[in-house]
């Protein structure tokens, strides 16, 4: 198996531009997911395949990669973005990892 | 639409089982490419995949868990069911099911339950 590292925290003011990146050895072969979670609510995908952004995401979040690190990027971000953001790949059989999530938090 | 909701025991003894029952509707685990994981937060810290099972009955599990996990589902019931031998309190968290939607090589979730709590401690 392979490790998924995450700075533990960034942090921007409203309207700025927050990226949030996770590295990993295997990350040029596989795909990376990205969920959002909020004090006492369950993940929600953010982000699938890298750059795609699920129905009823706002186009402020986005994704990409560059060879061992992926990034997600929120633009302009609002006050409802504070949360914390994890990142989650899997091998090529199925077994799959949770990188350690960052807080974000908006000043 | 896609929903799962987890139930089990709130409170549970060191060494006991864990036994935790996903219910989902809005999907069928009988259709090809499918599958349901389980997911695991301790207070305070990251997530932590423990296992998935797929439409075909295949399954995976946590490397660093396996010798304590067994997934199983029922089809009929629309329900998966993880068991969890000789808990201990650092397994104390919140347990969490989701969808793996139908995408051939890929695995990721969405969308996930709502969380059960689940305390270790005697």
């Amino acid at each position: 198996s392979y490790e998924l590292t995450q700075p533990p925290s960034v942090s921007v003011s409203p309207g700025q531009t927050a990226r949030i990146t996770c590295s990993g050895d295997a990350l040029p072969k596989q795909y990376t997911y990205w969920y959002q979670q909020k004090p006492g609510q369950a993940p929600v995908l953010v982000i699938y395949k890298d750059t795609e952004r699920p129905s009823g995401i706002p186009e402020r979040f986005s994704g990409s990669s560059s060879g061992t690190t992926v990034t997600l990027t929120i633009s302009g971000v609002q006050a409802e973005d504070e949360a914390d953001y994890y990142c989650q790949s899997a091998d090529s059989s199925g077994t799959c990892m949770f990188g350690g999530g960052t807080k974000l938090t908006v000043l | 639409q896609i929903t799962l909701k987890e139930s089990g025991p709130t409170l549970v003894t060191p060494t006991q089982t864990l036994t935790l029952t996903c219910t989902f509707s809005g999907f069928s685990l009988s259709t090809s490419g499918v599958g349901v994981g389980w997911i695991r937060q301790p207070p305070g810290k990251a997530l932590e995949w423990l296992a998935l099972i797929f439409w075909d009955d295949d399954k995976r599990y946590s490397p660093s868990l396996k010798s304590r996990l067994t997934i199983t589902k029922d089809t009929s019931k629309n329900q998966v069911v993880l068991t969890m031998t000789n808990m201990d309190p650092v397994d104390t968290g919140t347990y969490y099911c989701a969808h793996r939607p139908y995408t051939s090589g890929l695995y990721w979730f969405d969308p996930w339950g709502q969380g059960t709590l689940v305390t270790v401690s005697s």
